[in-house]
C-alpha cells in the first residue's frame, strides 16, 4: 500500500514551458485535491475532485488545470509556466467518512526560471 | 473566505521545556485539524476535534478546541527534538469549499 505518490520529486522549467504533475492513490478514496505551499503563504487550494469526472476550483486555479478520469490519479497541469507558480505541490486525499481529514503525498518541488 | 491565524510563528525552546501554540479564528467550523510536517515532507495528520470545548490527547501533546468552535490550541509536555517541525491547523466549514490552512507554528526542539 504505497499511499500517495507523486512524481517527479523535484521539477525545474523555463517560463512558457508546460508540464503535468502527476498524482496517483492506491487507497480508493473519491476526494482528491492539489495544494501549493509558499513560504508566508500556508497551503493554499487549487482544484480538487469529489471523484472520477469532477473536479472543481480552489482558492488559487488560474494557470492550472486538472482532470479525473479514474479513481486513482489526479494530474495537475501547468500550461505554460510562469516564475510565480515556482512552488511546493502536494496532492492529498480525504479519509472517507472523516471530517475532512487529508492524507498527503510527499509533494513536488517546483521552480520556474 | 475564513482565515485562520496561527501564533506564535516561530518557537525555539530547549528540551524538557512545555509549550503552547494557538489557531485562531472569527469564524465557526464544523471540525478543526492538527498536522505536523516535516522538511521535504507533506503534511501528517495529528488530530481532528469536533465538538466545542474537546480536548484530546496524543501521548504529550493535548489538543484543545474551544468552546465556540472558533479556536484551538496544541500543547506540548515536555518537548523533545523529535517533535521539531511545521505546525498547521487547518479548518472546514463557514461556507469554504475544502480546507483553509494556517501559516503554521514552526517549532525547534533544541537538545
Amino acid at each position: 500500500n504505497a499511499g500517495v505518490t507523486q512524481t517527479p520529486k523535484f521539477q525545474v522549467l523555463k517560463t512558457g514551458q508546460s508540464m503535468t504533475l502527476q498524482c496517483a492513490q492506491d487507497m480508493n478514496h473519491e476526494y482528491m485535491s492539489w495544494y501549493r505551499q509558499d513560504p508566508g503563504m500556508g497551503l493554499r487550494l487549487i482544484h480538487y475532485s469529489v471523484g472520477a469526472g469532477i473536479t472543481d476550483q480552489g482558492e488559487v486555479p488560474n494557470g492550472y488545470n486538472v482532470s479525473r478520469s479514474t479513481t486513482e490519479d489526479f494530474p495537475l497541469r501547468l500550461l505554460s509556466a510562469a516564475p510565480s507558480q515556482t512552488s511546493v505541490y502536494f496532492c492529498a486525499t480525504e479519509l472517507p467518512g472523516a471530517s475532512y481529514e487529508q492524507y498527503f503525498g510527499p509533494g513536488t518541488r517546483l521552480t520556474v526560471t | 473566505t475564513q482565515l485562520l491565524e496561527q501564533s506564535p510563528q516561530f518557537l525555539s525552546i530547549q528540551e524538557g521545556e512545555n509549550l503552547t501554540v494557538y489557531c485562531n479564528s472569527s469564524s465557526v467550523f464544523s471540525s478543526l485539524q492538527w498536522y505536523r510536517q516535516e522538511p521535504g515532507e507533506g503534511p501528517v495528520l495529528l488530530v481532528t476535534v469536533v465538538t466545542g470545548g474537546e480536548v484530546k490527547k496524543l501521548k504529550r501533546l493535548t489538543f484543545q478546541f474551544g468552546d465556540a468552535r472558533k479556536d484551538s490550541s496544541l500543547h506540548i509536555t515536555a518537548a523533545q527534538p523529535g517533535d521539531t517541525g511545521l505546525y498547521l491547523c487547518a479548518a472546514q466549514g463557514g461556507g469554504a469549499d475544502g480546507l483553509t490552512f494556517g501559516k503554521g507554528t514552526h517549532l525547534i526542539i533544541q537538545p
